[in-house]
């Protein structure tokens, strides 16, 4: 049974970044045959499609352009977890942050969620 | 970007009767490959989103088969046959044909 274990800091000042780690067992972030997603959920903009990131021979990324400027998703094949860092962050980015593993185009496992607050 | 449109966005059931949420897209979802990029999604109160349904109309692993979705092109619709209490919450319907991928605004599904 594949799990997805969010961690991150709840509380991240306007200009910093904002890092989100998901740990996954159960599968390997290197699987041939799914993708690893990025979301956010917040009260203003609803659920957002941040970016993903999936192995077919090579690591192939693709990030929604309203944040490619500040995001990077990044894999960690020998702790098995992939992250999320968002830079130069606004109270905007505010949001509950979620992975989410997607197989057959269907994101079938999600993470618990990171409830991330920007405030000074 | 693809926009996804749900209606209604409220809707209060009977245990026991049906319910419908329609679903559409700004752009046609169905691929070259003959299936619809589209999916379904609850959110129970404070939980993470759970699939329901896939490519349009394949029921997710453990998803009760009072659950059915159907459509093609840019209008979807999923139907829970006969509501039950632990039904309740936030639906959402997905594309996942164009990046960047996008949701619907919800529909909230309440009890009587």
């Amino acid at each position: 049974q594949v799990q997805l274990q969010q961690s991150g800091p709840g509380l991240v000042k306007p200009s910093q970044t904002l890092s989100v780690t998901c740990a996954i067992s159960g599968d390997s972030v290197s699987s041939n045959d799914v993708t690893w997603d990025w979301i956010r959920q917040s009260p203003s903009r609803g659920l957002e499609w941040l970016g993903r990131i999936y192995y077919r021979s090579r690591w192939y990324i693709d990030y929604a352009q309203s944040v490619k400027s500040r995001i990077t998703i990044n894999p960690d094949t020998s702790k098995n977890h992939l992250s999320l860092q968002l830079i130069s962050v606004t109270p905007e980015d505010t949001a509950v942050y979620y992975c989410a593993r997607t197989y057959s185009h269907g994101m079938g496992v999600w993470g618990q969620g990171t409830t991330v607050t920007v405030s000074s | 970007d693809i926009v996804m449109t749900q209606s209604p966005l409220s809707l209060p059931v009977t245990p026991g009767e049906p319910a419908s949420i329609s679903c559409r897209s700004s752009q046609s979802l169905l691929h070259s490959d003959g299936y619809n990029y589209l999916g379904w999604y609850l959110q129970k109160p404070g939980q993470s989103p759970q699939l329901l349904i896939y490519l349009g109309s394949h029921r997710a692993s453990g998803v009760p088969d009072r659950f059915s979705g159907s459509g093609s092109g840019t209008d979807f619709t999923l139907k829970i046959s006969r509501l039950v209490a632990e039904d309740a919450g936030v639906y959402y319907c997905m594309q996942v044909l164009q990046i960047p991928f996008t949701f619907g605004p919800g529909t909230k599904v309440d009890i009587k």
